[in-house]
């Protein structure tokens, strides 16, 4: 069964922390995408990946940046969080035929506090 | 630009049918998707249109019309576990582009 791995499902960091959020995919996708999901506002496009060390910005990339050293790894990095951070994240990958649609993994719930 | 509407909310009775729409604009078009969430849980994959006309799979069916920027899910003899977020995605140039969401609730 193909698999999107979020390394936690929930964590709660201090406001200022850097914060790392990792995702791993073992389907040999070559894309992959970090989304936030927030209640009224939906799932948000942070950053995304085309292929190992490429990095492209989404809708939402302030704050964040992103790491692709290995195909099946794409790390979310919040540089020094805040609480508008606070959200559920989200991590998918698909081929490089976007037409087969994501795999999402399980989601991560971050607090900042 | 790109933008997506679907209603927020939806409500129905086990064993009825209900359709959930969506209409979009969008400068390019790749297709469109639709996906279920499950409260606390990811999204999941239900169907994928890039041509006119109705996609049956199973109890739920996909219509998409793209001359007039529009979408609908149909979900047939509604079950209590159909209770979910039904998420419409517009595939643009190079990526999944999400609506808010439409959160149906099945009464018994």
């Amino acid at each position: 069964d193909v698999k999107v791995t979020q390394s936690s499902r929930y964590l709660v960091k201090r406001t200022g922390e850097k914060v790392f959020l990792e995702c791993v995919q073992d389907m040999d996708h070559e894309n992959m995408f970090w989304y936030r999901q927030d209640p009224g506002l939906g799932l948000r496009l942070i950053y995304f990946s085309y292929d190992v060390k490429m990095k492209e910005k989404g809708d939402i990339p302030e704050g964040y940046s992103v790491s692709r050293e290995k195909k099946e790894r794409f790390s979310l990095i919040l540089e020094s969080a805040s609480t508008n951070q606070t959200s559920m994240y989200l991590c998918a990958s698909s081929l490089e035929d976007r037409f087969y649609g994501y795999t999402f993994g399980s989601g991560t719930r971050l607090t900042v506090v | 630009g790109q933008n997506i509407d679907q209603p927020t909310e939806m409500t129905a009775t086990e064993g009825a049918i209900v359709q959930i729409n969506c209409t979009y604009q969008t400068s390019g078009f790749n297709g469109l998707f639709w996906y279920q969430q499950h409260a606390g849980e990811a999204p999941t994959f239900l169907s994928y249109n890039v041509l006119d006309g109705l996609e049956e799979k199973g109890r739920f069916s996909s219509f998409l019309s793209r001359s007039k920027g529009y979408s609908y899910l149909l979900l047939k003899e509604l079950q209590m576990k159909d209770s979910a977020s039904y998420l419409c995605a517009l595939l643009g140039t190079d990526k999944l582009i999400f609506g808010t969401g439409t959160r149906l609730q099945v009464f018994p």
